[in-house]
């Protein structure tokens, strides 16, 4: 089982629909980070969160250290968010900066 | 902003071809990562490395080597490259952190599609 876990794996949405991504891991972490890769582009960092909740723009992300769980939320999705969403964690006990990541969330959303 | 940058976006090669794929970046980061994407796998750490001429294995480094003469620059060596290895790969760069639990943000380059014929 892999450490961590992303769902959905595939997401199909409307223009304008409220869209959730979730990403449960399995080991304790010091950080967790959020990030979005475009078709045939590089990653870019959306969010790094080690409690909480933090906003930015009509991106959401939060997570529950207890439950092991964190959630990426888009608001008013547009069809340019359209991209590979992929969660990463780092391990508490682990080298230094090595992260685990998830598989991805493929997000279309149709205009 | 910092900068990541590799060498080429695609790249073409023959089995057994030694390959070479280049990453610099410009923050003065202490740590250097080369990934490796397929579908359904997600990135995987082939090597990084936490200072010059210092390097780790990471979770697949078998068909790979790494070279770190300089702070800027981490370049990934396929020794004889095989099908197998027809990937994406991504180079990551970000600061030391003061412990093995603390975390600094990854930067990442723009990738390199490898085909090996």
């Amino acid at each position: 089982k892999n450490e961590v876990e992303q769902s959905p794996q595939n997401l199909t949405a409307q223009e304008g629909e409220f869209i959730t991504i979730n990403c449960s891991y399995s080991v304790g972490i010091s950080a967790l980070h959020w990030l979005q890769q475009h078709p045939g582009g590089g990653i870019v960092s959306l969010f790094m969160l080690s409690s909480g909740k933090k906003k930015h723009g009509r991106l959401i992300a939060t997570i529950n250290i207890q439950e092991k769980h964190s959630s990426l939320h888009i608001t008013a999705s547009h069809p340019r968010d359209s991209a590979v969403y992929i969660c990463a964690v780092k391990k508490v006990a682990g080298a230094t900066n090595k992260l685990i990541f998830g598989t991805g969330t493929l997000l279309a959303v149709q205009p | 902003d910092v900068k990541v940058t590799q060498s080429s976006r695609y790249l073409v090669k023959r089995t057994g071809e030694k390959v070479f794929l280049e990453c610099v970046q410009d923050m003065d980061h202490e740590n250097m990562f080369w990934y490796r994407q397929d579908p359904g796998l997600g990135l995987r750490l082939i090597y990084f490395s936490y200072d010059v001429k210092m390097k780790e294995k990471g979770d697949i480094p078998e068909g790979y080597s790494v070279s770190r003469e300089k702070k800027e620059r981490f370049s990934l060596i396929l020794e004889s490259a095989s099908t197998n290895q027809t990937s994406m790969y991504l180079c990551a760069s970000s600061f030391a952190g003061p412990g093995t639990g603390y975390y600094n943000e990854q930067f990442f380059g723009p990738g390199t599609r490898l085909t090996v014929l």
